[in-house]
This record gives structure tokens, C-alpha cells and sequence, in this order.
């Protein structure tokens, strides 16, 4: 069965280091969106790209946090330099499309503990 | 600006029905979902309801939308120590969005006794 592939499953870092997380969407998904879950909280939506763009980033925070999925399967979440404040589950999702009602199926998400 | 409410705990006794309710704030709202989350796992779509529902049924779960008082309801019926998990209630912040761009609520913990 195909599913949204996340790594790591877990991270640990040091504040002020650089971590990456990486998400491999359903193939023929066009849309992927990353989540951050702060534990106790509901997941918020971070970036949102169509193919290879960028549609929603308005509540990335774009200081120290950076999206890419440069060819439009794959993306990659960056955070430099990470705070203690982003110890949080970071999941990724996709879909078919941005269309109405389109399902969108979640990976397992990355758990990071900054320290 | 959009909200989602939830209460934060739940706990029935096994063959028990639960309700979990939610209250949402954005009226143009076309879509309303339920997922659920074990501990540490992603999230899981368990049912969804279109706004011009009222109701949906899919085997143990029954959907209720009050779209006036914006009010959703799950309800669980004979709820199993397997249904044990978080449930978040969710929204599309806007008309015709994918089920990726959802605000959700914080979510409801749900404690089956056995």
C-alpha cells in the first residue's frame, strides 16, 4: 500500500544546530504539505507546494525555517538554527491535488527534541 | 479569524457509545473532518462530511452537523479499547480546499475502560 515516507523518525539536536527533515509523498502526488504538532496541540500547517511552488507559506517562519521540493516529488523542511521552542512532531502530507475534498494521506512524522 | 474548538479528554467504558464534539468559527467551510492519532503515529482520516450534510454513517461512526450553531459530532457506537487514541476535528480554511489545508482543533483524548 502506498504511503507518505518520513525520516528520521526521531532527532535530537542542540540548539543553534541545523536539522533537516525529509518527506518522499505518494507517487503521482502533486500537493505536499508540512505540519508542525507541538505536543498537547493540533498540527498547524507550515508550507503547502503544488508540483515544485510554493502555494501557502504564510505561516512558516521564514528566519530559520526553509522549504524546498525542487523537482516536485520529494521535499525537504530545514530549520537553522533550531530553538528549543521547535521540539514538535513534524508530518508531512500529499494528495492528488489541491481540488475540493481531495484526500490527503499522512506519514508518521519526524519527532524532534531540541535540547 | 479561524478557530477550532474540542474539549481535551473523554473516557467511556468499552461498549459504551462516546461522543466527541467540536465547535468551528468559519462558515464557508466545505468540508469538516475527523482523524484520529495513536500515540507517536501520523494522523489518520477516519470520516469527513460535506456542509450541505447533515449527517453521515459509516459502520460504528455517525456524524452530526449542526451547520447553524456550528457544531460537529462524532459519535462512536460500542467503542472498543482499540478506539483509545486522540481525535481531531478539522476544517478547510477555504471553499473547494483539499484535505491537505486544514485548521484542526487541539483534539480530544479518548480513554476506553475496559
Amino acid at each position: 500500500e502506498a504511503e507518505v515516507a518520513q525520516s528520521p523518525r526521531y532527532k535530537i539536536t542542540e540548539k543553534s544546530q541545523a536539522v533537516a527533515f525529509w518527506c518522499d509523498p505518494i507517487s503521482g502526488h502533486a500537493t505536499l504539505y508540512w505540519y508542525r504538532q507541538i505536543l498537547g496541540q493540533g498540527p498547524e500547517l507550515l508550507v503547502q507546494f503544488q508540483d515544485e511552488s510554493v502555494v501557502d507559506d504564510s505561516q512558516l517562519p521564514k528566519d530559520r525555517f526553509s522549504a524546498e521540493r525542487l523537482k516536485g516529488v520529494d521535499s525537504t523542511l530545514k530549520i537553522q538554527p533550531a530553538e528549543l521552542g521547535d521540539s514538535a512532531m513534524y508530518l508531512c502530507a500529499s494528495s492528488l491535488s489541491d481540488g475540493g475534498g481531495t484526500e490527503a494521506f499522512f506519514g508518521q512524522g519526524t519527532r524532534l527534541t531540541v535540547v | 479569524g479561524e478557530d477550532v474548538e474540542q474539549s481535551l479528554f473523554l473516557s467511556v467504558r468499552e461498549g459504551d457509545s462516546s461522543v466527541i464534539n467540536c465547535t468551528y468559527t468559519d462558515s464557508s467551510s466545505t468540508y469538516l473532518y475527523w482523524y484520529k492519532q495513536e500515540p507517536g503515529a501520523g494522523l489518520q482520516l477516519l470520516t469527513y462530511i460535506f456542509s450541505n450534510m447533515d449527517m453521515k454513517q459509516d459502520q460504528r461512526l455517525t456524524v452530526l452537523l449542526n451547520k447553524k450553531d456550528k457544531h460537529l459530532s462524532l459519535r462512536i457506537a460500542d467503542t472498543q479499547t482499540g478506539d483509545s487514541a486522540i481525535y481531531f476535528c478539522a476544517e478547510t480554511p477555504r471553499e473547494g480546499g483539499s484535505q491537505g489545508n486544514l485548521i484542526f482543533g487541539k483534539g480530544t483524548k479518548l480513554s476506553v475502560k475496559p
